[in-house]
């Protein structure tokens, strides 16, 4: 079974602060993606990163895929209030279903 | 509607009640997933379908756990004798094509089961 860990599990910061927040596996994924998720909303896709290595940039949102690719992190800057929600990362493999991690919660404080 | 809609958004049964829940996808999507998500917890997977074919029920918890897509659009996951532990919020997702690295999930807003 593969299994995606996350951390931290609750982050809590002020407004333009930077963070970083990691997902790490044992098991090897062809791809990764990052969901953010707000409350009574279903998650949305925020990047998919296919290749080891591979860096994205989404605005003030960098993600980057491990070269081993067993593991991934979303660094934000200047971080806003508008941040705030439930950070998943979710493994895939070739034929098989995506698995999520447990996310992380974060708080962007005004 | 230009995303994928659940019903009902809340459901309360009482422990031992047969509950149906809902999943409208998007228009011309072939492929449907449910997650179930607990409280504080990432969705985990139940089941798969490729149009009317359900190509990976292997996350059902149970053979109380039942979903069905009869004309390969609207899903029904039905669980039969709710317990407790049943109680999660059961997400939908749909995506354009099969289950691939790169497809996107499209997640409609779940529905929120409490069993009492």
């Amino acid at each position: 079974t593969q299994l995606l860990e996350q951390s931290p599990q609750f982050l809590s910061i002020q407004e333009g602060e930077n963070l970083t927040v990691y997902c790490n596996s044992s098991s090897v994924f062809s791809s990764l993606q990052w969901y953010r998720q707000e409350p009574g909303e279903g998650p949305v896709l925020l990047v998919t990163v296919v290749t080891g290595g591979e860096v994205k940039k989404l605005k003030r949102l960098t993600f980057q895929f491990g070269d081993a690719r067993k593991d991934s992190s979303l660094h934000i800057t200047a971080a806003q209030p508008g941040d705030t929600g439930l950070y998943l990362c979710a493994g895939g493999g070739y034929g098989q279903n995506f698995v999520f991690g447990p996310g992380t919660r974060l708080s962007v404080l005004p | 509607g230009a995303g994928v809609s659940q019903s009902p958004r809340y459901k309360v049964a009482k422990r031992g009640q047969d509950v149906a829940l809902r999943c409208d996808p998007i228009s011309g999507h072939v492929s449907l997933f449910w997650y179930q998500q607990a409280l504080g917890q990432g969705p985990e997977f139940l089941t798969y379908f490729q149009n009317e074919a359900q190509l990976d029920k292997s996350g059902l918890p149970s053979d109380r756990f039942f979903a069905e897509r009869p004309e390969g659009s609207v899903s029904t996951l039905k669980i039969q004798r709710t317990q407790q532990e049943d109680s999660a919020v059961y997400l939908c997702a749909s995506s354009l094509e099969g289950a691939g690295v790169n497809n996107e999930q499209f997640f409609g807003p779940g529905t929120r089961l409490t069993v009492l």
